[in-house]
């Protein structure tokens, strides 16, 4: 299994350009989440998804889009690039687990500048 | 989720035992504290989680006391590869599958000396 995998890994982008971060797990897991680290800082909830189709945001949604159309992908599009959105963003993944606790597998990251 | 707390940094001689300490007063019932650590750059890595009693496995035991208000991590034979930011979340994980995501605060940063 590859696990939680993201592309790309590192992308420079002018102020109001638009680009699609992918994510793609191979572990079956129903659930996935996006997350942004900022320097210093620990990860902020920005997208989640329970199934194919369901998504819901999380603690900073303004700025990013998602769609789940199938169970592997969890593409995250930024439509109009801030300089506030220079940040490393961090794909996970789990399995549901009802009343006994989960494990999230995060994907390497993609590190964002944005001039 | 009950807010955490924890040290800011923490040094650990090669080869000794690390115990990460983390208070969670505020905790509830229906709450388990999770460990994760970030070795840097890379993505967080799950090490262990519990809800009451100890909790033991090949990477790490986690203490919780019996008032369930604090916890520690321990890495019984630390390496340099466990130099890493650690982060102790307390999570509820209800019918629901624990779908929400994770509340990460910024850790504590673990350096194994040689």
């Amino acid at each position: 299994n590859a696990g939680v995998t993201q592309t790309p890994k590192f992308r420079i982008l002018k102020i109001g350009q638009s680009m699609t971060l992918q994510c793609t797990q191979d572990m079956n897991h129903n659930y996935m989440y996006w997350y942004r680290q900022d320097p210093g800082m620990g990860l902020k909830l920005i997208y989640y998804s329970v199934g194919a189709g369901i998504t819901d945001k999380g603690e900073v949604p303004n700025g990013y889009n998602v769609s789940r159309s199938t169970t592997e992908d969890f593409p995250l599009r930024l439509e109009l690039a801030a300089p506030s959105q220079t940040s490393v963003y961090f794909c996970a993944s789990s399995w549901p687990a009802s009343g006994i606790g989960n494990e999230q597998f995060f994907g390497p990251g993609t590190r964002l500048t944005v001039l | 989720d009950a807010k955490t707390t924890q040290p800011t940094s923490m040094d650990c001689a090669e080869g000794r035992a690390a115990n990460l300490p983390c208070n969670h007063s505020t905790i509830s019932g229906n709450e388990y504290v999770y460990w994760y650590r970030q070795i840097h750059s890379q993505g967080p890595q799950y090490i262990i989680h519990g809800l009451k009693n100890n909790e033991t496995n090949e990477m790490a035991s986690l203490i919780i006391t019996e008032d369930r208000k604090s916890s520690t991590l321990i890495l019984p034979h630390a390496t340099l590869r466990d130099t890493a930011v650690y982060y102790c979340i307390v999570r509820v994980v209800d019918s629901g599958g624990g779908a929400d995501g994770l509340t990460f605060g910024k850790g504590t940063h673990l350096i194994i000396q040689p």
